[in-house]
């Protein structure tokens, strides 16, 4: 089983709200330690867009539009990445990464298509 | 403004060592603040840490490429690079670098890796 388990893919119209989960195998919880969010668009590489472990400690990338949020759901054992207003441009690729056994990990990523 | 960029064959022979380079402009690889890594991606798939390195040379790795992987920095040059032995056709990828962190110290650092290099494809065949 994967470290982190993300869906493959995820539709949402724009204006819509889409959430972004990243599942925690079991054993691993999920409120432990800071979840990293990238985004990566066709052909380009990725873009950091923010950290979470919880409400008192995130944070922002620079630039990063405050419509991209992060959070946890613990009775999930997952991690969310929260994107509200959606915009044609938000369609992408987008990655969770966490520190676990000594080394970073991502998830396999979700591709997002607003339509 | 900080830029990274990676510089190396594009197609290595299997069994050979596949080594990239990492010049980075605008700003000093000699900072105690940042990690420098490199991380890849096989075409159509997904993102695979390979390993990250100090100014000062300390250096940790993916655990399964472990045996295979040399990162090392020269900081005369704003320089880091990756070497990886053994390559097979899996090792296929487009391989970046990036700055990890902010206020890491030699033994820590987090993981927002900002900014990326525009990233290299190597591709192993003979």
């Amino acid at each position: 089983q994967a470290v982190l388990t993300q869906p493959s893919s995820l539709s949402a119209s724009p204006g819509a709200s889409a959430s972004l989960t990243c599942t925690l195998r079991s054993g691993i919880k999920v409120g432990t330690d800071s979840i990293y969010w990238y985004q990566q668009k066709p052909g380009s590489p990725p873009q950091y867009l923010l950290r979470y472990k919880s409400d008192s400690d995130k944070q922002q990338a620079s630039g990063v539009p405050s419509r991209f949020s992060g959070s946890k759901d613990d009775s999930a054992n997952a991690a969310i990445l929260l994107i509200s207003g959606l915009q044609s441009e938000d369609e992408a690729d987008y990655y969770c990464l966490i520190w676990h056994s000594s080394a970073w990990v991502f998830g396999g990523g979700t591709t997002l298509t607003v339509l | 403004q900080l830029q990274l960029q990676e510089s190396g064959p594009g197609l290595v022979k299997p069994s050979e060592t596949l080594s990239l380079t990492c010049t980075v402009s605008g700003g000093s690889i000699s900072s105690s603040s940042y990690f420098w890594g490199w991380i890849r991606q096989p075409p159509g798939k997904g993102l695979e840490w390979i390993g990250s390195i100090y100014y000062s040379g300390n250096t940790y790795y993916n655990p399964p490429l472990k045996s295979r992987v040399t990162i090392s920095i020269d900081t005369s040059k704003n320089q880091f690079s990756v070497k990886l032995s053994s390559v097979t056709a899996a090792d296929t990828a487009v391989y970046y670098c990036a700055r990890q962190g902010e206020y890491c110290s030699s033994n820590n650092c987090p993981g927002n890796f900002q900014p990326w290099g525009q990233g290299t494809l190597v591709t192993v065949s003979s």
